[in-house]
């Protein structure tokens, strides 16, 4: 069972078109991170987000956290061919020395010029 | 963020040879590191966790024999992938995880075993 839903799993758009992934959970997570990862190369890290309703941007990207902390956001704006590549959630889960980070299953997005 | 290292990162062995991987934590001292496995267009499969100084951690389906870890410092972490065969072929990325809770991810180790 896939702890961690993540939609859609393959996304093709045009330059210039917004798009939105989606992390959804019936677990509360204590926070939750989204990478982008290019072939050949590991995830990088783009941002964590902590509280319930958090939002944060990052140039053309923002991110959001459910008000219960089980499901996540990233909306793009405008997307460029730079933007393509695997994007990842991955929910964190910690008690005391039990700590679990469980990924999402992607989304490869392509940005065709 | 903690920045890791992996060597190498590419390597092709023939199949029944064994074949190191070495992660490095270059600017934070990691006592927990975690190495995955992931094969294309795919996402992460957590394989082990790595502990510094004790035994590590694998998830189910994982043979402890085939894929040896060891943690000797606090900054380096090694996977050993014994006998190798065609079918360990894979993507192989190690991470840190700092005090919040965030992973931060080496550049991957690509191993293609013939």
């Amino acid at each position: 069972t896939q702890l961690l839903e993540q939609s859609p799993q393959f996304l093709s758009i045009q330059e210039g078109e917004n798009l939105t992934v989606y992390c959804n959970s019936s677990s509360v997570f204590s926070s939750l991170q989204w990478y982008r990862q290019e072939p050949g190369e590991g995830p990088v890290l783009l941002v964590t987000v902590v509280t319930g309703g958090e939002v944060k941007k990052l140039k053309r990207l923002t991110f959001q956290f459910g008000d219960a902390r089980k499901d996540s956001s990233l909306h793009i704006t405008a997307a460029q061919p730079g933007d393509t590549g695997l994007y990842l959630c991955a929910g964190a889960q910690s008690g005391g020395s039990n700590y679990k980070l469980t990924f999402g299953k992607g989304t490869l997005l392509t940005v065709n010029p | 963020g903690a920045v890791v290292s992996q060597h190498p990162s590419r390597v092709i062995c023939k199949s029944g040879t064994s074949v190191k991987i070495e992660c490095r934590s270059l600017d934070f001292q990691a006592t927990t590191m975690f190495w995955y496995r992931q094969f294309p267009k795919q996402s992460l499969m957590l394989m082990a966790t790595s502990n510094e100084g004790s035994k590590a951690t694998y998830e189910q389906g994982v043979e402890k024999d085939k894929f040896l870890i060891n943690h000797a410092s606090l900054t380096l972490s090694t996977l050993t992938v014994t006998s190798a065969h065609p079918e360990d072929s894979s993507f192989y990325i190690c991470s840190v995880r700092d005090s919040q809770e965030t992973q931060y991810f080496g550049p991957g180790t690509r191993l293609l075993v013939l």
